[in-house]
């Protein structure tokens, strides 16, 4: 079966400090990956989805970057954070060439600046 | 632009009472709909899925209804159950792999 892993799962930063967030898929291959963020009581908000490795696409300007260095491996970068950076963010995974596009989520990191 | 809503952000039900939550959605190429259920702090878990060729969908004490005529989807929990206490989003596709657009979100609360 397959298993998506995001770390760490809470995360407080001082403004201005880099960001490594790391989500791993088992059990699949080539798959379909996404980083979504959340505001406290918000909905989800797309930042990057990859269909392979070194393939990024940017949904929205924004201080973060992505970077897929192997085909199961998805990683969320800041250089320097800013408060508005905090909220939750979850790493998906959707299969290619299916009928349905259901994505499958990791648990999520908390991320806090101060 | 195109875009998912949802009518209602909070809804709460009396426990072993059904609940509705709805979604109107604006994107008529949308071929594919799906509900999730996020529990505080955690990730959104699958709960049902349903095509545009089909208008109800059911799965254990859910189902899924489209109104294509309207844009109109909504998903039926039956006897609700205080463990139901989520977070609810709608998200729909175009379909053929293309990403999907997530809704705002209902927060469904189950009073004992």
């Amino acid at each position: 079966s397959q298993t998506i892993h995001q770390w760490p799962a809470t995360l407080v930063q001082p403004v201005g400090s880099p960001l490594s967030l790391e989500c791993t898929v088992e059990g699949t291959s080539n798959p379909n990956l996404y980083w979504y963020r959340q505001a406290a009581g918000r909905g989800l908000q797309l930042l990057f989805y990859s269909v392979g490795i070194g393939q990024i696409s940017s949904e929205v300007p924004q201080n973060l970057s992505a970077s897929r260095p192997q085909d199961r491996q998805f990683i969320l970068s800041s250089k320097k954070l800013l408060l508005s950076d905090s909220g939750f963010y979850l790493c998906a995974w959707s299969q290619k060439n299916q009928g349905d596009d259901e994505q499958f989520f990791g648990p999520g990191t908390r991320l806090t600046v101060l | 632009g195109e875009s998912v809503g949802l009518h209602l952000p909070t809804l709460s039900v009396q426990e072993g009472d059904n609940s509705i939550i709805n979604c109107a959605y604006s994107n008529s190429a949308s071929d594919y709909f799906i509900w999730y259920k996020q529990e505080s702090g955690k990730g959104p878990q699958f709960i049902i899925d349903i095509r545009s060729n089909m208008d109800k969908r059911q799965g254990q004490r859910v189902t899924v209804l489209l109104n294509k005529t309207v844009k109109h989807l909504s998903l039926q929990i039956a006897a609700t159950q205080p463990g139901d206490s989520a977070v609810y989003f709608c998200a729909e596709s175009p379909g053929g792999g293309n990403k999907l657009t997530f809704g705002t979100g209902t927060q469904l609360k189950v009073e004992l």
